[in-house]
């Protein structure tokens, strides 16, 4: 079993749209969870980042954490075209071992 | 300015060969890594080095070697490739913290074609 769980799609949306983005994980250790987003050809980059349980917003994206019952998720409202990419969750103990789920390939269609 | 870059960009190669990934940060940071990415965009960390000293050594086979020459490089060398290390490699690098998430900054990829 993977630590990290992700579904991997490809989740395709209308621009405008509220997207829903999901992980699951078994490491109980984990404090930190990131999300980071990946666009074609480029390297991944830091979306947004939680420590422990609780929420977190910035602009249009929110990331969650349950610790209870170990979920990420990271909401995006008013989806763009811009926002298609692959988005990764992480989790890690202490901020340098990053352990990955797959990856979801998310398609905005104007 | 480029934070961190990698060198080649792409690299076809033939199985067997032995052949080197080169990375740069310009970001001051302490500690830099390899993660290799499948085919499936599975991305996973290989090597993780802080200050010239290799810190992370996950299982990797040891035709893998990374080399630290000084802090802003990390240059990683494959020895009789296979074809099952066809992937996309990054090299990242970030700043510890204390009692803060450390942000890690990721290259452009070396994406890595054996045939």
């Amino acid at each position: 079993q993977k630590e990290v769980e992700q579904d991997p799609g490809p989740l395709s949306v209308p621009e405008g749209a509220i997207v829903s983005l999901n992980c699951t994980y078994s490491n109980s250790a984990f404090q930190y969870f990131m999300w980071y987003r990946q666009y074609s050809r480029k390297g991944p980059e830091l979306l947004m980042y939680t420590y422990s349980s609780g929420n977190k917003e910035d602009g249009r994206f929110t990331a969650q954490v349950d610790k209870s019952s170990k979920y990420i998720s990271l909401f995006i409202r008013d989806s763009q075209p811009s926002d298609s990419a692959t988005y990764l969750c992480a989790g890690t103990v202490s901020g340098s071992r990053l352990t990955f789920g797959e990856g979801t390939q998310l398609t905005v269609n104007p | 300015d480029t934070a961190v870059s990698q060198t080649p960009k792409y690299l076809v190669t033939q199985m067997g060969n032995d052949k080197s990934i080169k990375c740069e940060q310009n970001l001051g940071h302490d500690t830099m890594y390899w993660y290799k990415q499948d085919s499936k965009k599975f991305l996973k960390i290989m090597f993780s080095y802080n200050n010239k000293e290799l810190i992370i050594n996950e299982t990797v086979p040891n035709r893998f070697s990374p080399k630290s020459p000084d802090k802003a490089h990390l240059n990683l060398h494959i020895n009789s490739l296979e074809l099952g290390d066809s992937a996309v490699y990054f090299c990242a690098s970030s700043q510890p913290g204390r009692g803060t998430q450390e942000t890690q900054y990721f290259g452009p990829g070396t994406r890595l074609l054996v045939l």
